[in-house]
């Protein structure tokens, strides 16, 4: 078993649409969770991070942990074509621990 | 402010050659870490580098290796390459260390023939 879990998508949603997207974890000691995107040829770019347990909320980016399920999420309200590209959760136990890494879900919003 | 850069973007390299790749950090950033990203692994942490010195290590065999210079740039090598190198390589950069303040580069696309 992986330490992270996530489904690879593709995920294709209309534009308007709320996307949830979700990883799963094995390592109870990860304490800092990540979430990435990367469009396509470009490297990660962080959007959201959460310390802990619990919710953050971002413009249209909600980060959700629920750490006794060991289960991860992100929303994405109101999508828009500009957020097509492949989501990575990420988690590391400290903050200068490595990141592990999910393998991505690929998010393709239709206008 | 200029981001992290990454050179070359794109390499084709044949096997059982070795290899270097080079990441320039954000300036001020002392702090350089390495992933390799492929289809069926996802982004896999290679080795990280705090001035000068090794910090962390993944679990990569010794044909990986890297080194960082006093000005923070940092370069990685492949020995002997094989046809599973083949992946993108990226480098991030941080301030202090920290994965909250991580930038990412572009990567390198290396190609193993």
């Amino acid at each position: 078993q992986k330490e992270v879990e996530q489904d690879p998508g593709p995920l294709s949603v209309p534009e308007g649409a709320i996307v949830s997207l979700n990883c799963t974890y094995s390592n109870s000691a990860f304490q800092y969770f990540m979430w990435y995107r990367q469009y396509s040829r470009k490297g990660p770019e962080l959007l959201m991070y959460t310390y802990s347990s619990g919710n953050k909320e971002d413009g249209r980016f909600t980060a959700q942990v629920d750490k006794s399920s060991k289960y991860i999420s992100l929303f994405i309200r109101d999508s828009q074509p500009s957020d097509s590209a492949t989501y990575l959760c990420a988690m590391s136990t400290t903050g200068n621990t490595p990141l592990v890494f999910g393998k991505g879900t690929r998010l393709s919003v239709i206008a | 402010k200029a981001g992290v850069t990454q050179t070359p973007r794109y390499l084709i390299k044949t096997r059982g050659q070795q290899v270097t790749l080079s990441c320039s950090p954000i300036s001020g950033h002392r702090s350089v870490s390495w992933y390799q990203q492929t289809p069926g692994q996802g982004l896999q942490f290679l080795f990280e580098y705090f001035s000068e010195t090794q910090r962390n290590k993944g679990n990569f065999p010794g044909r990986f290796s890297g080194r960082q210079f006093s000005n923070s740039r940092s370069e990685m090598n492949v020995s002997t390459l094989e046809l599973g190198d083949s992946a993108l390589y990226l480098c991030a950069s941080s301030l202090a260390r920290h994965n909250t303040e991580a930038f990412f580069g572009q990567g390198t696309r290396l190609t193993v023939v």
